[in-house]
């Protein structure tokens, strides 16, 4: 089965930027989808095709992949950007998706 | 805007069978893929399976392959999963979500609470 790994925890002052590791095997080689869950409502995509927004993410937000780690990168964290974050591949092998565990991050 | 409204809460006994309806507005079932997520209490996000536009084509992550079944009617642009063979552990909130494999799940319903209990 394939994981996707992330920190369960991230932890950044407001103003400061926050980083968010996902790696899996051969990630290099496939798509990454980042998604922003705040308690109590569904998730929201802020991140496709490793690094692209899709229209009303703020610019805040910005991904990038290196070998077979990708990162959410949060500048200028607001107290709003307190949510749960997973990261996402497809396998084209099998077309089935894939969930990280997602990270909480706490904006202290 | 395209929008997914999901039915509403629903309260099963093991052993019993669920399904869960998803309906678009803003546009039709047969542009996109269609994807089930749920997220057990105070848990992550588990993608279930998905159905390609065509209706014709599906696929179910390995865990659920057996007990779940995914399906639409086009006339009333509703999607459809339905769950066999409850047990606590199916106790979660399910999302049905718009997706595409370039483009991410981009539109996701509000949640439907399915809660198994004797």
């Amino acid at each position: 089965s394939f994981e996707l790994t992330q920190p369960s925890s991230v932890s950044v002052s407001p103003g400061q930027t926050a980083t968010i590791t996902c790696s899996g095997d051969k990630l290099r080689d496939r798509n990454v989808f980042w998604y922003q869950q705040r308690p109590g409502q569904s998730p929201v995509l802020v991140i496709y095709q490793d690094y692209k927004r899709p229209s009303g993410i703020p610019e805040r937000f910005s991904g990038s992949k290196t070998d077979n780690t990708a990162f959410l990168t949060i500048s200028a964290t607001q107290a709003t950007d307190e949510a749960d974050y997973y990261c996402q591949t497809w396998d084209s092998s099998t077309t089935f998706y894939f969930f990280g565990a997602g990270t909480k991050v706490t904006v202290l | 805007q395209v929008q997914l409204v999901q039915s509403g809460a629903d309260v099963k006994k093991p052993g019993a069978s669920v399904r869960v309806s998803c309906k678009a507005s803003g546009d039709s079932l047969t542009t996109n893929d269609f994807n089930w997520v749920r997220q057990a209490p105070g848990q992550g996000l588990e993608w279930m399976g998905w159905m390609h536009p065509t209706g014709r084509i599906t696929g179910y992550a390995q865990k659920f392959q057996g007990r779940v079944t995914m399906t639409r009617h086009t006339s009333t642009s509703t999607a459809y999963m339905e769950l066999t063979g409850l047990t606590s552990d199916d106790t979660a909130v399910y999302y049905c979500a718009r997706g595409h494999p370039f483009h991410g799940m981009g539109v996701w319903g509000q949640g439907t609470t399915v809660t198994v209990s004797s």
